[in-house]
């Protein structure tokens, strides 16, 4: 079985700060896919950004952009240039290639202060 | 695109009744649907995988009975909370897999919050 593994439970930052959240992962699979999703106080949940295990380049989209370790099972977001609305709970996520669920990290509440 | 709609938002409810909540794929067929429960300051929790034209398979200390899931078509499953209790009480969420990215990627409802008096 798959686990995620979310080390840092709150984090602030200033607005316009650089913030990194952590994530590790334990699973015997090759292939498979990692996500990071916000969930703001709305409670909706919003695909941030994806990565592909076969590829070797870190994804990006806009201000977030992730660290993908796969020799050390490791999967770090990175929020630049932080805004008031990345307030938000985000959790990480790991999903094999051939399976179909979902497995969440326990999450990390991020607080960006003005 | 890769919208998926919930209804209803929030819900109360007295104990004894079922509650019906839908989870809809607004602009992308999804075959495979998933319902989760959150509770305060914690992750999700898959309760079940909903498959279109077969049977839900439910995650291990699940009621089936309890929480019957119907997947009808290919853009529409729904929750049934039967004999709520109070300690069904909690925000449930659904997913739908697909979109613009393929099927590899879950797109999330905004949620329903469910209290049980």
């Amino acid at each position: 079985a798959q686990t995620v593994t979310q080390s840092q439970p709150e984090m602030s930052v200033q607005e316009a700060e650089t913030v990194t959240l952590s994530c590790t992962y334990d699973t015997s699979e090759n292939n498979y896919y990692l996500f990071w999703y916000k969930q703001p106080p709305s409670r909706q949940m919003i695909l941030v950004i994806r990565q592909e295990a076969y590829k070797q380049q870190n994804a990006t989209e806009n201000r977030f952009s992730v660290n993908f370790q796969k020799a050390a099972k490791s999967f770090s977001l990175k929020i630049s240039d932080s805004q008031l609305g990345d307030t938000a709970m985000y959790f990480c996520a790991f999903m094999t290639a051939a399976g179909n669920k979902l497995t969440f990290g326990g999450g990390t509440r991020v607080l960006v202060k003005p | 695109g890769a919208v998926v709609s919930q209804h209803p938002s929030r819900v109360i409810c007295k104990s004894g009744t079922s509650v019906k909540i839908e989870c809809r794929s607004l602009d992308f067929q999804a075959t495979t649907m998933f319902w989760y429960r959150q509770f305060p300051k914690q992750s999700l929790m898959l309760m079940a995988t909903s498959n279109e034209g077969s049977k839900a398979t439910y995650e291990q200390g699940v009621e089936k009975d309890k929480f019957l899931i119907n997947h009808a078509s290919l853009t529409l499953s729904t929750l049934t909370v039967t004999s709520a209790h109070p300690e069904d009480s909690s925000f449930y969420i659904c997913s739908a897999r697909g979109g613009f990215r393929g099927t590899d990627t879950q797109y999330f409802g905004p949620g329903t919050r469910l209290t049980v008096l």
